[in-house]
């Protein structure tokens, strides 16, 4: 079984929907971040939370939301879609007590479209 | 700020060749240095890692040394294959280890 699985898969919405992208994980780490990437930019971070209290903006936070519900989810809402959303996303999980090396672990990721 | 450039692609190879992916790093600090490997469909995974200066990471037949002096850690494999065709991400983390830095992604396709 993945240690990091994303659901859904793929999506395709319309503008100014609402749209919940799931994370969970079974690797019992503490921090989980949001990426999402698109062609010729890499992986931008969107947001990070090192535990469930603690949640925290990254680059380009802007039309997003999170919520961590527990260690081992961690849910990604567009309020309301737009077009320049459509991407793929990504989450991933790290182990803080591994030492100052920060090796990520990701789930297949979403890809999401919005019309 | 923290950043990686690594070589724009697509590079595309035959089967056996020497591949090289070039990636440079501007960073405060010493961090550690990472690539990444993204198959069709699928999620990153790590590849190799290096987190002090003259480290060489290696795994699978790939090879990257951490280059202080230069600022580098190109990705090295001296006879590709077929199923090597994927997606390669440059990263570092920062001292603190809380964030990565990726590079934009080098696609690499081999033909047989």
């Amino acid at each position: 079984d993945a240690d990091v699985t994303q659901t859904p898969r793929n999506r395709i919405t319309k503008t100014g929907k609402r749209i919940m992208l799931e994370c969970s994980q079974t690797k019992g780490h503490d921090r989980m971040y949001w990426y999402r990437q698109d062609p010729g930019l890499g992986l931008r971070l969107i947001y990070y939370s090192f535990d469930v209290k603690d949640i925290n903006k990254g680059e380009i936070s802007d039309g997003y939301s999170v919520s961590r519900q527990a260690q081992a989810k961690f849910s990604l809402s567009l309020e309301s879609a737009i077009p320049n959303q459509t991407a793929l996303y990504f989450c991933a999980t790290s182990d803080p007590t591994s030492g100052a090396v920060n090796e990520q672990f990701f789930g297949p990721g979403t890809r999401l479209t919005v019309l | 700020g923290d950043s990686v450039t690594q070589m724009e692609g697509p590079v595309t190879l035959s089967e056996e060749a020497f591949l090289t992916i070039n990636c440079t790093y501007t960073a405060t600090g010493y961090p550690s240095l990472f690539w990444y490997v993204q198959y069709p469909g699928e999620g990153l995974q790590l590849l190799l890692k290096a987190t002090k200066a003259d480290d060489k990471g290696s795994n699978k037949g790939f090879e990257a040394t951490y280059r202080k002096e230069t600022t580098s850690f190109h990705l090295e494999k001296g006879s590709v294959q077929v199923s090597d065709s994927a997606v390669y991400f440059c990263a570092l983390s920062n001292t603190g280890g809380f964030k990565t830095i990726f590079g934009a992604g080098t696609r690499l396709f081999v033909k047989a």
